[in-house]
């Protein structure tokens, strides 16, 4: 069964860092490419990063580019996002996906992310 | 940027009601379109890629359709446990965009 666990969510003031990791299990972590979508209280889904399977590209919107760094560690099926110079409209919860083709099939539960003073 | 707009924002419907939500792309996006559901309170699911085809586990009353800028999720027969709100997403370019979502309540 495969399941993607999100960790490292919280509050963190406005400039201030947050690292998240997305666990991944029951499905050979390192032939997928990975994806964050986010959505911010009561609003739509918002895509925010992908990775290819391997690392070696990365894509990103233009409001992260910058300030948000995807990557993955396929020895510990782990997929992360460093997020930097956080601004309050980051407010989400986060979500890992399995990005397959042409489309993400396989979500996780999501973890709050905060940026308040 | 392809945006990605979903009409009607908020569909009201009666059990066992044919339903249709709608969604059009700003630019032709080959087909590569996606429609997920989510209840509220969880994470989204996927239930349609590449505009028509089912994914795994889903019911048979989902069926996709579209070309070009417009697409269609259909409901054949509505039943209770599709209240949820539905999103379309395209991913013919980046960077990958979503619609505002249509909520599905029931009459």
């Amino acid at each position: 069964e495969v399941q993607l666990v999100e960790s490292g969510g919280g509050l963190v003031q406005p400039g201030r860092s947050l690292k998240l990791s997305c666990a991944a299990s029951g499905f050979t972590f390192s032939d997928y490419a990975m994806a964050w979508v986010r959505q911010a209280p009561k609003k739509g889904l918002e895509w925010v990063a992908t990775i290819i399977y391997d690392g070696s590209s990365t894509y990103y919107r233009d409001s992260v580019k910058g300030r948000f760094t995807i990557s993955r560690d396929n020895a510990k099926s782990t997929l992360y996002l460093q997020m930097d110079s956080l601004r309050s409209e980051d407010t989400a919860t986060y979500y890992c996906a399995r990005h397959y083709s042409s489309y993400m099939d396989y979500w996780g539960q999501g973890v709050m992310v905060t940026v308040s003073s | 940027d392809i945006q990605m707009t979903q009409s009607p924002s908020v569909l009201s419907a009666s059990v066992g009601d044919r339903v249709t939500l709608n969604c059009k792309a700003s630019q032709n996006i080959n087909k590569y379109l996606n429609w997920y559901q989510q209840k509220l309170g969880e994470a989204p699911k996927l239930l349609i890629y590449n505009t028509n085809n089912l994914q795994t586990g889903i019911p048979s009353r989902f069926s996709g359709s579209g070309s070009g800028t417009d697409y269609t999720l259909t409901i054949s027969s509505l039943q209770p446990e599709d209240v949820a709100t539905y999103f379309c997403f395209q991913h013919n370019s980046w960077p990958l965009t979503f619609g505002s979502g249509t909520k599905l309540e029931i009459k």
